[in-house]
C-alpha cells in the first residue's frame, strides 16, 4: 500500500522559533492534509491542500502541497508552549477517499 | 461547531468478548470512516461507509470486524472476538462526500479500547 515518510520525528526547541517538518512518498496523493493530535485526542484538521504547488497559510502555520504531488511541508513560525503536540500528515489518493497517515511529528516546546 | 462525538471514551474488555464503539457524524455529512491507533504508532485506517454499505476497506478489517449505520445519526463498529492486538484508540471521522479530492475528513475524540 502507499507510504508516508514523515520526518523529523520528534522536535524540541525553544519558545520563538521557527519549525519545519515534511512528508515524502513515493506515490502521488491528490490530497495533501496536516493534522495536530493532543495526547488522548483526536487529530485536528491543520491545514488542508488540494492543488500541486499550492501553498496555504493558517494562522502561523503554512503548509505546501509538493509540484510533484509527493511531497508536503508544513511550517510553524514563531512557536509558542500550545504548539506543542503529535504532528501528522496524511494524504488521499485517486483510489477512494481512504486517508495515507505519516508517522507523526511530535513537538516540544520550551518555554 | 459541529462535531463527531464517540462513546464510550474508554472500554475495557476481556479477550474473546465482543466490543461495540459509537460513533455520531456531523450531521449533514454522508461519509464515515473508522481509524485506529495503537499506542505510540501512526494513523490507520479501517474502513469507510457511504450509503449504507462498505465503500473501502483495509487489510486490518477482517471479518472479526463490521460496521452498522442502526438510524439516523449512529455509526458503530464492532469486533466479535476481541483480541490483544485490538487493544488501540479507534477514531471515527466523517466528511460531506463531496468530490474526494476536496472532501474533508473530520474526526472524533476516540475511543481507547484495552484487550485483556
Amino acid at each position: 500500500g502507499q507510504q508516508l515518510n514523515q520526518s523529523p520525528q520528534s522536535m524540541f526547541i525553544q519558545e520563538g522559533e521557527d519549525v519545519s517538518m515534511n512528508c515524502t512518498s513515493s506515490s502521488i496523493f491528490n490530497t495533501w492534509l496536516w493534522y495536530k493530535q493532543d495526547p488522548g485526542e483526536g487529530p485536528v484538521l491543520l491545514i488542508a491542500l488540494y492543488k500541486a504547488g499550492e501553498l496555504t497559510s493558517n494562522g502561523r502555520l503554512t503548509a505546501q502541497f509538493g509540484i510533484t504531488r509527493k511531497d508536503s511541508f508544513l511550517n510553524i513560525s514563531a512557536s509558542i508552549p500550545s504548539d506543542v503536540g503529535i504532528y501528522f500528515c496524511a494524504g488521499q489518493g485517486n483510489a477512494g477517499n481512504m486517508l495515507t497517515f505519516g508517522g507523526g511529528t511530535r513537538l516540544m516546546v520550551k518555554p | 461547531e459541529p462535531e463527531v462525538t464517540q462513546t464510550p471514551s474508554h472500554q475495557v474488555t476481556q479477550m474473546g468478548q465482543e466490543v461495540i464503539l459509537r460513533c455520531v457524524p456531523i450531521s449533514n455529512h454522508l461519509y464515515f470512516y473508522w481509524y485506529r491507533q495503537i499506542l505510540g504508532q501512526k494513523v490507520e485506517f479501517l474502513v469507510s461507509f457511504y450509503n449504507n454499505e462498505i465503500s473501502e476497506k483495509s487489510e486490518i478489517f477482517d471479518d472479526q470486524f463490521s460496521v452498522e449505520r442502526p438510524d439516523g445519526s449512529n455509526f458503530t463498529l464492532k469486533i466479535r472476538s476481541t483480541k490483544l492486538e485490538d487493544s488501540a484508540m479507534y477514531f471515527c471521522a466523517s466528511s460531506r462526500g463531496e468530490l474526494a479530492s476536496t472532501d474533508t475528513q473530520y474526526f472524533g475524540p476516540g475511543t481507547r479500547l484495552t484487550v485483556l
